[in-house]
């Protein structure tokens, strides 16, 4: 089974603080992503990375960094947190190929950021 | 605009009943819908996945069922049960490009 796994489940932060959310795959997938979800407005996509030290930006990356210095870890890097920040942050992994799994992307569990 | 619209936004059914999630998109062109289970603090997991060719598809008591032409999908669950409780987001891929989500179905299956 694939398992994507995130460093917190729960996080506090103070405004300003500089945030690292952590996450690993254990499939050697070569895609990861980084997804933030509120109430009413769905998974909305913050960074992904297909390789090692690549990275593209999302539909929402103002206020995030990223970084992918081995290929089963990807972080995600609030430099100064804000409460609009709080949010469920949600990582994923997928083949890059479309074979029979048809880009299907494996979940962490979620880290849910509260900033106040 | 590519987009994708879930209803109902949320539903309410009792246990052993059927009910019916819908998925509406514009995305284009289109390569492949899938619907994802996220129960309560969890990550979504993968239900049934449809490919263009593909009419109907299920999965235990989830049947999927997609018609390319009018760009519409529905989810239906038989029998619910109280484990059924969870959000359903159905995702949308493009050829060659991006997935786009739906917000999602909360269904809340009581005893």
């Amino acid at each position: 089974d694939v398992k994507v796994t995130q460093s917190s489940r729960y996080l506090v932060k103070r405004t300003g603080e500089k945030v690292f959310l952590e996450c690993v795959q254990d499939m050697d997938h070569e895609n990861m992503f980084w997804y933030r979800q509120d109430p009413g407005l769905g998974l909305r996509l913050i960074y992904f990375s297909y390789d090692v030290k690549m990275k593209e930006k999302g539909d929402i990356p103002e206020g995030y960094s990223v970084s992918r210095e081995k290929k089963e870890r990807f972080s995600l890097i609030l430099e100064s947190a804000s409460t609009n920040q709080t949010s469920m942050y949600l990582c994923a992994s997928s083949l890059r190929v479309p074979s029979k799994s048809y880009n299907e992307q494996f979940f962490g569990p979620g880290t849910r950021l509260t900033v106040l | 605009k590519n987009q994708v619209e879930q209803s109902p936004q949320s539903l309410i059914i009792l246990e052993g009943k059927n009910c019916t999630l819908q998925c509406n998109y514009t995305v284009s062109p289109f390569s492949n819908l899938r619907w994802y289970k996220q129960d309560t603090g969890r990550g979504p997991v993968s239900l049934t996945i449809m490919t263009f060719s593909e009419n109907t598809k299920s999965n235990g008591r989830y049947t999927a069922t997609l018609d390319a032409d009018t760009k519409q999908s529905s989810l239906h669950i038989t029998a619910s049960q109280l484990s059924d409780s969870a959000s359903y987001i159905c995702v949308v891929k493009r050829n060659a490009g991006k997935s786009t989500f739906g917000d999602g179905t909360t269904l809340t299956v009581k005893p």
